[in-house]
């Protein structure tokens, strides 16, 4: 167990719908990354907060987004959801920026219809 | 842009035979080299990872080595066991900078024959 733990660990919705993943960090980890899973593109880093400011994006559709709170959890919201999203989607957490050690959560499997 | 190649994308050994997984990383202010391990269902696990300033780091029965000139680096799994079964995954990142994402391989599915 990383200690980072991820709702729902699945979501089974239809095209044009709107999701919202949440994250919690381990306790003290004050950066989160989201990275998404499919089979066509491998493991692809989306964004990065770190203390509830955005510090990198990286392959992130325009209709999702992201925040983190001042709890230090984070959520990504998808909309206008297509059959291509469905996927993996993983947070991951770090101590603080600069140091890379990542422990990831166990996933949300995001099934769109 | 930045890129790592994964390579074998899959590999079978006997239990108690060593496996090898190479990466070659194309960002050469990359400084991070991390190892992670996926089981079926689960998040992918750190395993192992080494920083440019070390060219070797061995944690039981798992290794890694990098070669910075030749952009390098391989995990080594020796005694292997039917429970190293999984997909490994190596990633790249920049240490100290604004952002130290992970830009990950492709990944290789092991598969320990009992």
């Amino acid at each position: 167990d990383s200690g980072v733990t991820q709702t729902p660990k699945h979501l089974i919705t239809a095209t044009g719908q709107r999701v919202t993943l949440r994250c919690s960090p381990r306790s003290g980890d004050l950066s989160v990354y989201w990275y998404q899973q499919s089979l066509d593109q491998g493991l692809q880093f989306l964004i990065q907060y770190y203390n509830g400011e955005e510090r990198a994006k990286g392959n992130i559709l325009e209709r999702f987004s992201a925040q983190q709170f001042p709890d230090l959890h984070s959520e990504l919201n998808l909309s206008s959801l297509e059959l291509g999203d469905s996927a993996l989607y993983f947070c991951a957490s770090s101590t603080r920026q600069g140091y890379n050690e990542q422990f990831f959560g166990p996933g949300t499997r995001l099934t769109v219809l | 842009g930045e890129n790592v190649e994964q390579h074998p994308s899959t590999l079978s050994v006997q239990e108690g035979d060593s496996a090898v997984i190479k990466c070659t990383y194309s960002d050469s202010a990359s400084n991070y080299f991390p190892w992670y391990k996926q089981e079926l269902g689960k998040g992918p696990q750190l395993i192992i990872d080494i920083r440019s300033n070390v060219g070797e780091k061995k944690d039981q029965r798992i290794a890694v080595t990098l070669n910075k000139t030749a952009k390098h680096f391989s995990l080594h799994i020796t005694e292997t066991q039917p429970e190293d079964s999984a997909v490994y995954f190596c990633a790249a990142s920049r240490s100290g900078g604004a952002t130290n994402k992970l830009i990950f391989g492709t990944g290789t599915l092991l598969a320990v024959q009992p």
